[in-house]
């Protein structure tokens, strides 16, 4: 098993700039998420997904930020326009249904950098 | 006040020493339990599920007191290697399921 794969491992932009964020969930897994992780802030859930439909977005921060999940392997994450406050790492993770039984599995994270 | 809240640390112990951290909910409706372990720049890996009976692997045992609401993790015989930041997962059902991460306990153990 591959594990949840995002891309890319870094990114390093300027204000203002596009930046997408990718996610492949592990295979079966019907829950996705997406958490962005700060020093001042910790990990923050941003969205989530069950079978590619999105479930609560109260974690988006502002209009800048949007996802997607087109098919079961796929995730995107969109900040337009980027801003230096975005920098942190975003991760994703998957999980069959969150219980004891299926935790979430978080892949490696993008560190994104707004300059 | 914070769903889920841990004592930031750091705990400085030295090798072979037992510690402890707690973790506190506020969300009675809170269902399951976990320990995550979090290495500096790298993902949050599954530690061990917490059950209500308690349950144990290997050095690391977990508590968990519904009554109280909160959650112990306790790693005895520690290692250089435990060093990382502990972090404590909620996940509560309301209409729906929340999962809720602590910010996480810092561990360095020196030899």
């Amino acid at each position: 098993d591959a594990g949840v794969i995002q891309s890319p491992r870094h990114e390093v932009t300027e204000m203002g700039q596009e930046v997408t964020l990718r996610c492949k969930p592990i295979s079966g897994h019907d829950y996705l998420f997406w958490y962005r992780q700060t020093m001042m802030r910790g990990l923050e859930l941003l969205i989530y997904f069950n079978n590619n439909v999105p479930i609560d977005d109260s974690g988006m921060p502002e209009d800048r930020f949007s996802a997607k999940m087109p098919n079961a392997s796929f995730s995107t994450l969109k900040i337009q326009p980027s801003e230096p406050r975005d920098s942190a790492v975003y991760f994703c993770a998957s999980s069959l249904a969150p219980g004891l039984n299926s935790p979430l599995h978080f892949g490696n994270g993008t560190r994104l950098t707004v300059t | 006040r914070k769903e889920v809240e841990q004592d930031p640390g750091p705990f400085n112990v030295p090798e072979g020493a037992t510690v402890a951290f707690n973790c506190t909910y506020s969300n009675s409706a809170s269902q399951s339990f976990f320990w995550y372990r979090q290495d500096c720049r790298k993902e949050p890996k599954l530690l061990m599920s917490v059950y209500s009976s308690g349950n144990e692997d290997g050095r690391f045992t977990a508590q968990l007191n519904r009554a109280s609401q909160y959650i112990s993790l306790l790693i005895r015989d520690s290692k250089l290697s435990d060093s990382a930041t502990y972090l404590c997962v909620v996940i509560a059902y309301t209409g729906g399921f929340k999962t809720i991460f602590g910010a996480g306990t810092r561990l360095f153990v020196k030899a």
